[in-house]
């Protein structure tokens, strides 16, 4: 069974614009989490996804959202970005919402300069 | 003070070794307790799960939690060169599949 696939894995932007990760989870599995990696503050959840609804928001500024396709896929999108959404951006897929079972993607690599 | 606490390290051992991992956590409504091991570069990787106080063992890994403590441990016998990762300890409590992360051990272990 294929694993969890994020594009793109790296990624430059600069201050003030905006991009969008894509996030396609293991077959049969419907719920999206995404978590932001960084040294200082480690792996921090930013929000799940169920059924195209999120579920569950980490304490994030607006200028974070994501939404969900119907075939489970997700996209994050950050606008107006700034030096400290530096990070690595991982997506987890789980079957379900009450399983322990989540798997991690690659992650995504940005870097703002 | 931090929901999920655990010891940054670096913690070098040398092979063979046994390795102790721990966590400490503060909110008794956490239901399941992971490890994760996460190489450089790499997304995390589970690698064990428990619910309910008690030791579960799977290989050469050993997970334990104390509930009453709210304390968790992951242990690892024989380490191998193979082992030098870092190791997260994930929380998770309520409905949903939010985790609660601890900031990770990086762990060597030389040959």
């Amino acid at each position: 069974k294929a694993g969890v696939t994020q594009t793109p894995r790296y990624l430059i932007k600069t201050r003030g614009q905006q991009v969008t990760l894509s996030c396609s989870p293991i077959s049969g599995h419907r719920s999206v989490s995404w978590y932001q990696q960084t040294p200082g503050q480690g792996l921090q959840f930013l929000f799940e996804y169920f059924s195209e609804t999120q579920r569950n928001k980490g304490n994030f500024p607006g200028r974070f959202s994501g939404r969900q396709f119907s075939n489970s896929r997700s996209e994050m999108n950050v606008s107006t970005l700034e030096l400290g959404d530096s990070a690595l951006y991982l997506c987890a897929s789980s079957p379900s919402r009450s399983s322990y079972e989540q798997y991690f993607g690659p992650g995504t690599r940005l870097t703002v300069t | 003070q931090k929901e999920v606490e655990q010891d940054p390290g670096p913690l070098s051992v040398p092979e063979g070794a046994i390795v102790s991992l721990n966590c400490t956590y503060s909110n008794s409504a956490f239901q399941y307790f992971m490890w994760y091991r996460q190489y450089s570069r790499k997304g995390p990787e589970l690698l064990m799960y428990t619910y309910s106080s008690g030791n579960k063992e799977d290989g050469r890994f050993t997970a334990q939690v104390d509930k009453s403590s709210k304390y968790i441990s992951l242990f690892i016998r024989d380490s191998q060169p193979s082992d030098s990762a870092t190791y997260l300890c994930a929380i998770k409590g309520g409905g949903g599949n939010k985790l609660t992360f601890g900031t990770g051990t990086q762990l060597k272990v030389e040959l």
